[in-house]
């Protein structure tokens, strides 16, 4: 099956800085990567659509220059929380779809960051 | 009303038992339809991926699509304790790999050994 993995799977960081997240397709090419944030017991809330070699389509209220993300390669994108804050603290998780099939998307195991 | 609803439970059941999990949606438009589980503090699996109305079975999952009455299903067999996890029904209008996934707000399941 497809694999999709996260980079860091943890971090913590202090309130200003800047946290970047790799989400990588191990063993197919994605045209397109998701990444979504979800909280405690919800759902999935789509933040930014990315299709390789092209600006990422954000969703309403996902502030682009807060959360920049960046799909260069058919097997990378990056997922960068600028000027992180507390508030920022979730779980972020990216999917990844390909030209192969009905377009399945494959999560990443996610990466669960909390800003003091 | 939500693109799509779906019954966040909790649903506890035994050991065995078989397990019915459902979504309701209102986009008429909606063709794709997906099942992901989801356990604790990880990322989502896809489990099953339909294409418009029909069954389809893979082991002890069945996925039920009827498109006529905006209705899909997932069903568990001989349900087991590893089955414990969060159930998300997910669907799109388009197989294009750029289209994205309008998701229920999940089903929390337990299976008790």
């Amino acid at each position: 099956g497809a694999v999709v993995s996260q980079h860091p799977s943890r971090v913590i960081c202090k309130s200003g800085t800047s946290v970047k997240i790799e989400c990588r397709s191990l063993d197919f090419q994605a045209t397109t990567m998701f990444w979504y944030r979800q909280f405690p017991k919800k759902s999935l809330m789509l933040m930014a659509t990315s299709n390789e070699g092209s600006k990422a389509t954000y969703e309403q209220g996902v502030e682009k220059d807060k959360f920049l993300i960046n799909h260069a390669s058919l097997t990378l994108s990056t997922l960068t929380v600028t000027s992180a804050h507390p508030e920022d603290s979730s779980f972020y998780i990216c999917s990844a779809s390909g030209l192969a099939g009905m377009g399945e998307q494959f999560f990443g195991p996610g990466t669960r960051l909390t800003v003091l | 009303q939500k693109e799509v609803e779906q019954d966040p439970g909790p649903l506890s059941v035994p050991e065995g038992a078989i397990v019915s999990l459902n979504c309701t949606y209102s986009n008429s438009a909606f063709q794709y339809f997906m099942w992901y589980r989801q356990y604790s503090r990880k990322g989502p699996e896809l489990l099953m991926y339909t294409y418009s109305s029909g069954n389809k079975e893979d082991g002890r999952f069945t996925a039920q699509v009827d498109k006529s009455s905006k209705y899909i299903s997932l069903f568990i067999r001989d349900s087991q304790p590893s089955d414990s996890a969060t159930y998300l029904c997910a669907m799109k209008a388009s197989g294009g790999s750029n289209y994205k996934l309008t998701f229920g707000k999940g089903t929390l399941l337990t299976v008790n050994p």
